[in-house]
């Protein structure tokens, strides 16, 4: 099944400067990404996504990037602000018919951003 | 609109018994699925369901069942509960099988 690394753990940042996430996947067939920002006693909120056939996403201040070749994805947060600080969670999965979208989730990254 | 309702918000319950958790999807959407997270194991999928059907399965003991009602409200169940089922279980509802989904807030098990 398909395996999914995400690196750092945990990411000090000041006010201001870029945060960058990055992950890995296992399954060359996962075609769906996305980004989920996670506060304390909240679930998951999606914050950005990307299929495969695109390789850069763009949001205001978030933007994904995906090497398809490389297999790995990452999240880019430009002028990082206090409410930024949370946790992120990337995933990956295979959508296709009525085969579902079972998401498979990194182990997350822990966001400070100090004023 | 009203997002992914979930109840309840926090549970305690003692080993052996079982629990019924309810979630009611955003209006319209159709497909929900079930995930458990834990500090040790992270997000895991449990299940999803599109149109009253289970589309796929986690790799979870057969303690865990769930099902999905015509107007796509789902429950899941949890038998025989053991202290390592304590966690925080999220349900997400998206509009069709193979679009982004949307997280409740979950609801919070503690098995004791």
């Amino acid at each position: 099944g398909e395996n999914v690394e995400q690196h750092p753990s945990t990411l000090s940042v000041q006010e201001g400067d870029s945060a960058v996430i990055k992950c890995t996947y296992s399954d060359s067939a996962s075609n769906y990404f996305p980004w989920y920002k996670q506060e304390l006693g909240k679930g998951p909120q999606l914050i950005i996504d990307i299929r495969s056939n695109v390789g850069e996403k763009k949001d205001q201040r978030i933007a994904v990037t995906l090497n398809k070749t490389a297999k790995h994805f990452s999240l880019h947060i430009t002028e990082t602000q206090p409410e930024d600080s949370a946790v992120y969670f990337c995933a990956a999965s295979r959508t296709s018919g009525a085969a579902g979208n079972k998401l498979t989730f990194g182990g997350g990254t822990r966001v400070l951003v100090k004023p | 609109k009203a997002g992914v309702t979930q109840t309840p918000r926090y549970l305690i319950k003692t080993r052996g018994q079982q629990v019924t958790l309810s979630c009611s999807p955003i209006s319209g959407h159709r497909s929900v699925s079930w995930y458990q997270q834990t500090p040790g194991q992270g997000l895991q999928f449990l299940f999803e369901y599109f149109s009253e059907t289970q589309r796929n399965k986690g790799n979870f003991p057969g303690r865990f069942s769930g099902r999905q009602f015509s107007n796509s409200r789902s429950e899941m169940n949890v038998s025989t509960l053991e202290l390592g089922d304590s966690a925080l279980y999220l349900c997400a509802s998206s509009i069709t099988l193979n679009y982004g989904y949307t997280f409740g807030s979950g609801t919070r098990l503690t098995v004791v």
